[in-house]
């Protein structure tokens, strides 16, 4: 069955520290690649997006994502995180021979000033 | 890119009782999709909604309880029937993804069951 792990539940970072969450899915054909994040009280925002071309994805507020295809992942990165970056991110998968959208288990990042 | 109404945004109901909750889109799509957000868990796909067939439903989820209508391209409501305090979620309309473009997704309707 097509699946999407996110190993990360729960990430307790201070301020200006790296960030890295890992998103794995289980599939060996075409996909794209999302990640997603809701702030406290807030609906769900896109930050970047995997389709095709480069597999380094810059998204909005400092974050990156890179697509290994031979590992099936889809790792969430920013150098130095902020505060204001305290939410629920979700890596999401669209499997081609599908239309819908398969969501991980998504991580809870608390940042402490 | 979407934009997806969903009405109502929030609402307390008694167990035992059904709501309907609306998703209109701004375009004409083929397929709408309907998630639930039960409390700090990630969203689950109830069913996929095609215009002029039924809805497909995602494993543990029945048409007797989550009862979908497509009736046109841009419009789509999902029944929680028969509701108790386990069915307290926030539930979302999504379209996407699709043309290349990401997925959109309602504000949600955030349900309370009492």
């Amino acid at each position: 069955a097509q699946s999407v792990s996110q190993h990360n539940h729960h990430v307790i970072l201070s301020e200006a520290a790296s960030l890295e969450l890992g998103c794995n899915y289980s599939y060996g054909g075409t996909v794209n690649l999302f990640w997603y994040v809701q702030y406290p009280g807030q609906h769900l925002q896109l930050l970047l997006k995997y389709f095709s071309g480069d597999p380094l994805v810059k998204g909005i507020k400092g974050f990156e994502a890179e697509f290994i295809k031979s590992k099936f992942s889809f790792n969430l990165r920013k150098p130095s995180v902020q505060w204001s970056d305290t939410a629920e991110y979700f890596c999401a998968v669209n499997f081609y021979n599908t239309d819908k959208l398969i969501f991980g288990t998504g991580t809870r990042l608390q940042v402490f000033p | 890119s979407a934009v997806i109404s969903q009405k109502p945004s929030r609402d307390i109901c008694q167990r035992g009782t059904s709501l309907t909750i609306q998703c209109q889109v701004d375009s004409q799509v083929t397929m709408m999709f309907w998630y639930r957000q039960q409390p700090g868990q990630s969203l689950t796909l109830i069913a996929t909604a095609n215009q002029g067939s039924e809805a497909t439903y995602e494993s543990g989820f029945v048409i007797d309880k989550f009862p979908i209508s497509r009736p046109n391209l841009t419009f789509s409501t999902l029944t929680v029937s028969n509701m108790s305090p386990e069915d307290s979620s926030i539930y979302l309309c999504s379209v996407g993804p699709y043309q290349g473009t990401e997925a959109f997704f309602g504000q949600g309707t955030r349900l309370t069951v009492v």
